[in-house]
């Protein structure tokens, strides 16, 4: 069974508020991922690191940032929320290797509404 | 073209029937294919992974892959109303495993009582 953690599970804010969502993990994983998803839309990959103090841009241009400065911590950051940031953010995280260990394991997810 | 393909349904399936989901990848050397499920407002989770040409079973699920026609599929026999979610297709490639996995847009499956 997955240990990957984020809170809050539910954020309701008023637009221009800053936010860090938070995703800890406890498989000592090395690789986690941030995803973003609309209500019945596919998963957009918006950042993603390998390691502490590694940090990429993902598929999906994306107004947050993230930091990665201990391996079982990926707090996401939005500096001024905005309504169309209004989505599910996923964070997930995986080892490296290849085959079964390339398994991504999600976290529960935190549903963001900006109003 | 999307890298990784999959009908977004919906696939509607009688009870106990067996449900078939397809997915086809363009890169010739993705190495590792991943079967999620998700159920509606979620987080996805896994079903199993494979990455040898052939058939792998775990319980009532099975994840065929054939390289060649670069193509992954996932049978559900028996299927239950509880099946009833959005599979998500997933690769990743290269030669040291350590590459994003590419989703499909996924497959809404409705198992009818």
């Amino acid at each position: 069974e997955a240990d990957i953690y984020q809170t809050p599970r539910y954020l309701v804010i008023g637009t221009g508020k800053k936010i860090t969502l938070e995703c800890s993990q406890t498989m000592g994983h090395d690789k986690m991922y941030w995803y973003q998803q609309d209500p019945g839309m596919e998963l957009h990959l918006i950042h993603y690191s390998y390691g502490v103090n590694s940090t990429e841009k993902g598929d999906l241009s994306s107004e947050s940032t993230v930091s990665r400065i201990r391996t079982e911590h990926f707090p996401l950051t939005l500096e001024s929320a905005r309504p169309s940031h209004t989505s599910q953010y996923l964070c997930a995280s995986s080892e490296y290797g290849r085959g079964g260990r390339g398994t991504q394991y999600f976290g529960p997810g935190t549903r963001l509404t900006v109003l | 073209q999307k890298e990784v393909e999959q009908n977004s349904g919906p696939l509607s399936v009688p009870e106990g029937a067996i449900a078939s989901l397809n997915c086809t990848y363009s890169d010739r050397g993705s190495q590792s294919f991943f079967w999620y499920r998700q159920y509606s407002g979620k987080s996805p989770e896994l079903i199993m992974f494979i990455y040898s040409n052939g058939d792998k079973e775990d319980g009532r699920f099975t994840a065929q892959l054939n390289k060649a026609s670069q193509y992954v599929s996932l049978l559900i026999r028996d299927s239950q109303p509880s099946d009833s979610a959005t599979y998500l297709c997933a690769v990743t490639g290269g030669p040291f495993g350590n590459e994003k996995l590419t989703f499909g847009t996924g497959t809404r499956l409705t198992i009818i009582p």
